[in-house]
């Protein structure tokens, strides 16, 4: 069966620190890869995706980047972080191509820069 | 492109009584419809998904939806919650077509209290 795997779960870091959040997919291969946001009271946002090995596509201009260097593994970076990157991070994954099936959600990871 | 609209950001409810969360989506193509649940400080869990037949979908832990085409609306309900149903609950569609990066367009969430 295919499991995400998301982590750390929480993360508390200095304004200016960088930052490397990790997901992995296993049992399945090629999957579309998605990072969202979710910021105090705010509801999803998607910051980026990717449909293969080094291709990321970027919804919005921010502090932040993303890297997909295995199939099943995505990344999401900053070099200095912001106050306004706090927040509730999501990966997740669906099947290429296969617009029924829906997203899988990691567990998320709860960032607060401080 | 798509759209979702959640009418209710946040729905009190009280335990055992029902519930109802409305969703409207709008779309130029024919759609794939999904209701998502988020438990506090968790990742989403899929409740249920409308793909094609019966308008009447049944998911998990007793919900069910309701997918009309002509007022394009998906509206989640349950007869009876629990204190266990707090959470956040998240409409989204995605466009049945077979392309890369198939991406689901979320609404804003409807945040469900059952109170005691």
């Amino acid at each position: 069966s295919q499991t995400i795997h998301q982590w750390p779960a929480t993360l508390v870091q200095p304004v200016g620190s960088p930052l490397s959040l990790e997901c992995t997919v296993e049992g399945t291969s090629n999957p579309n890869l998605y990072w969202y946001r979710q910021a105090a009271g705010r509801g999803l946002q998607l910051l980026f995706y990717s449909v293969g090995i080094g291709q990321i596509s970027s919804e919005v201009p921010q502090n932040l980047s993303a890297s997909r260097p295995q199939d099943r593994q995505f990344i999401l970076s900053s070099k200095k972080l912001l106050l306004s990157d706090s927040g509730f991070y999501l990966c997740a994954w669906s099947v290429e191509k296969r617009s029924n099936y829906g997203y899988t959600f990691g567990s998320g990871t709860r960032l607060t820069v401080v | 492109a798509q759209s979702v609209t959640q009418l209710d950001s946040q729905v009190p409810v009280f335990e055992e009584a029902p519930v109802e969360l409305r969703c409207n989506y709008s779309s130029s193509v024919s759609v794939y419809l999904f209701w998502y649940v988020q438990y506090p400080n968790q990742g989403l869990q899929l409740l249920l998904k409308y793909l094609s037949g019966s308008t009447l979908v049944k998911g998990i832990n007793g919900f069910e939806a309701e997918f009309n085409k002509s007022q394009t609306s998906f509206h989640l309900r349950k007869p009876s919650v629990h204190i266990s149903d707090t959470a956040e609950y998240f409409c989204a569609v995605s466009a049945i077509i077979k392309a890369a990066g198939n991406k689901l367009t979320f609404g804003g969430g409807t945040r469900v209290l059952v109170k005691p």
